[in-house]
Order: structure tokens, then sequence, then C-alpha cells
């Protein structure tokens, strides 16, 4: 059974460029969330997508966009990169039924923006 | 604002004892806790969560306590093993599968 999965593993971007990040949830779930985690800080909630629409968002610009399949894969992107936006980013899935709200993270994209 | 604080940066404990990991909250609205480990190079793994209608969850050597009055939770690993070396993140969320809210990670180094 197939954990989260997300491409690419690394990027480098310039200033000024978008970027598109992809996530596969695991098997069975249905609900992706996507965080960026800074270095030295834990990870900081950018939005959640919940049958292909953002449910819930956090505390980012309108740079930061998404989108989430019929298949419930998902896709990060981030227009007009800035330096501060080099981070590694995370998406995490979740199954129908809530339990106790554990999700279940990727290995991450790290993304460098020169 | 940090709605979730863990006050220490890193903690090191000898092989055998017990580890003791805190994380303090400040959101009243808060239902659900959980804790993650995380290694270099990977995402964060899942150990343990509890609700707010609890005050003690238990998983092997794993327990994780609330006081819902003080707004603090705790992580107890015994006993302690040099594989538990990780940074330990506390997160909390106020309704299940929603946004988490994670501390900003507490380094343990487990010696032998």
């Amino acid at each position: 059974d197939a954990g989260v999965t997300q491409s690419p593993t690394h990027l480098i971007k310039t200033r000024g460029q978008q970027v598109t990040l992809r996530c596969s949830p695991k098997s069975g779930h249905d609900t992706v969330s996507w965080y960026q985690q800074a270095l030295g800080q834990g990870p900081q909630f950018i939005f959640q997508y919940y049958e292909e629409e953002e449910r819930q968002r956090g505390n980012f610009p309108d740079r930061f966009s998404g989108h989430q399949f019929p298949n419930y894969s998902s896709e990060l992107n981030v227009n007009a990169l800035l330096l501060g936006d080099s981070a590694l980013y995370l998406c995490a899935s979740s199954p129908p039924t809530g339990g106790t709200g554990e999700q279940y993270f990727g290995p991450g994209t790290r993304l460098t923006v020169t | 604002d940090q709605q979730v604080k863990q006050n220490s940066p890193s903690l090191s404990v000898q092989e055998g004892r017990i580890s003791i990991l805190n994380c303090d909250y400040t959101n009243s609205m808060f239902d659900y806790f959980l804790w993650y480990k995380k290694y270099p190079a990977e995402g964060p793994t899942f150990l343990i969560s509890i609700s707010s209608i609890k005050d003690k969850n238990e998983d092997g050597r794993f327990t994780v306590f609330l006081n819902k009055s003080a707004k603090h939770l705790s992580l107890h690993i015994v006993p302690s093993q040099p594989g538990d070396s990780a940074v330990y993140f506390c997160a909390a969320s106020e309704d299940s599968g929603y946004a988490l809210n994670f501390g900003k990670g507490t380094s343990l180094l487990v010696t032998p």
C-alpha cells in the first residue's frame, strides 16, 4: 500500500517564476492538505482540498493556489515566487472518517528560490 | 501568532530512561491533539493522538497526557531507545481532519 507521494523531490526556481508541486494521497484517502515548513519551524497550513474544492485555507496570499482532481490527487501552484517561498512543501492526506484527525504526510518537495 | 508552543528546542535522554516532551496551546477551540516524529529528509510520521474528551492515551511505549484546564499536553516515551532520536512536533486542530497547527518541534537525542 503506497503512502503519500510527492513530486518532484527537489526544485530550484528563480524569483518571479511559477512552480507546480504534485501530490498523490494514500490509498483510500479523499482529503489533501498542503503545508509549508521553513527551516527550524513547524509545518504551516496552506490549504485543504476535499471533493475537488478548497475547504479550508490558512494565512497565505493568493499567489498560493491549488487543485484537486477526481482521483483525489492534488497540485499546489505558487506564482511570482519570492525568496521567502524557499521551504519544504509537505502534502498530507486523511481518510473519509476523521478519527482523531490524523493526517499522513509525504516526504515533501524542497523548493529553493534564487 | 503561535497557537501551539513547544518551549524546549532540544532534549537529551539516556537509553532506557523516560523522555517527556511538553506542549502548550492557547486556542481553547482545539479538540484534537497529535504528536508527530520527523527524521531528516522525511515527512512527519504520525505517532499518537488524543481527543479533548480524554486525558490519557497509550500506545506501546508512547503515552500522551492532556490537561485541558492548563492547556498543556505531554508525550512520554518509556523506555527511550536510540532510534527515537528525531524531531517531535506537537499539533492541534479544532475539528477532526481539518487544519493542523504545529509547534516548532523538540529535537530528542537518546544516547546509549
